[in-house]
């Protein structure tokens, strides 16, 4: 069973708010990615870390932003929520190597009103 | 750029197997992964091939074609359970770097 954690799970707030999604593993993988998915559609990646220190944009412009001050940790910030925001978040990791699969988190569904 | 093409929906009775397709066009290709997905659940790894050839795996199987840019997910012996999304996703080589690039996922309904 894969150790990887989001929260919260759901969230509802307010248009102008400031909000931090969390997201954490403890098997030590040094990448981490995180994924935006509206109902039934496909994953788009907006933000991928291979190590401490180290983040990149993904395919997706995002207004978002990501920190990556521990290995184990990789928050995801908005600094002021608006309605086009909700959708959900999908936070995964993964070992370097060629056979590594990423191993996903169970989301944070937002909504911003 | 980079482009990962699956059908949209697909359904097949309980006990019958079923072939999801997808095609892909990028560069630096390092592997093709395949997931399943419920819905309002993460994805869950079921199979990775970065060689030409099928790669089975209880009940099922992931085939990978390079040349032609194709790949195919067979589950066999459907069960109810089974009913999920299927995504495809093509790891994609970036300098020292790799990104997963995942299609937009195709919708198994499997009916009594």
């Amino acid at each position: 069973e894969a150790d990887i954690y989001q929260t919260p799970r759901y969230l509802v707030i307010g248009t102008g708010k400031k909000i931090t999604l969390e997201c954490s593993q403890t098997m030590g993988h040094d990448k981490m990615y995180w994924y935006q998915q509206d109902p039934g559609m496909e994953l788009h990646l907006i933000h991928y870390s291979y190590g401490v220190n180290s983040t990149e944009k993904g395919d997706l412009s995002s207004e978002s932003t990501v920190s990556r001050i521990r290995t184990e940790h990789f928050p995801l910030t908005l600094e002021s929520a608006r309605p086009s925001h909700t959708s959900q978040y999908l936070c995964a990791s993964s070992e370097y190597g060629e056979e590594a699969e990423a191993f996903f988190g169970q989301g944070t569904r937002l909504t911003v009103v | 750029g980079q482009n990962i093409d699956q059908p949209t929906e697909m359904t097949a009775t309980e006990g019958a197997i079923v072939q999801i397709n997808c095609t892909y066009q990028t560069s630096g290709f390092n592997g093709l992964f395949w997931y399943q997905q419920h819905a309002g659940e993460a994805p869950t790894f079921l199979s990775y091939n970065v060689l030409d050839g099928l790669e089975e795996k209880g009940r099922f199987s992931s085939f990978l074609s390079r040349s032609k840019g194709y790949s195919y997910l067979l589950l066999k012996e459907l069960q109810m359970k089974d009913s999920a999304s299927y995504l495809c996703a093509v790891r994609r080589r970036m300098d020292s770097s790799y990104k997963l690039i995942f299609g937009s996922g195709t919708r198994l309904l499997v009916r009594p």
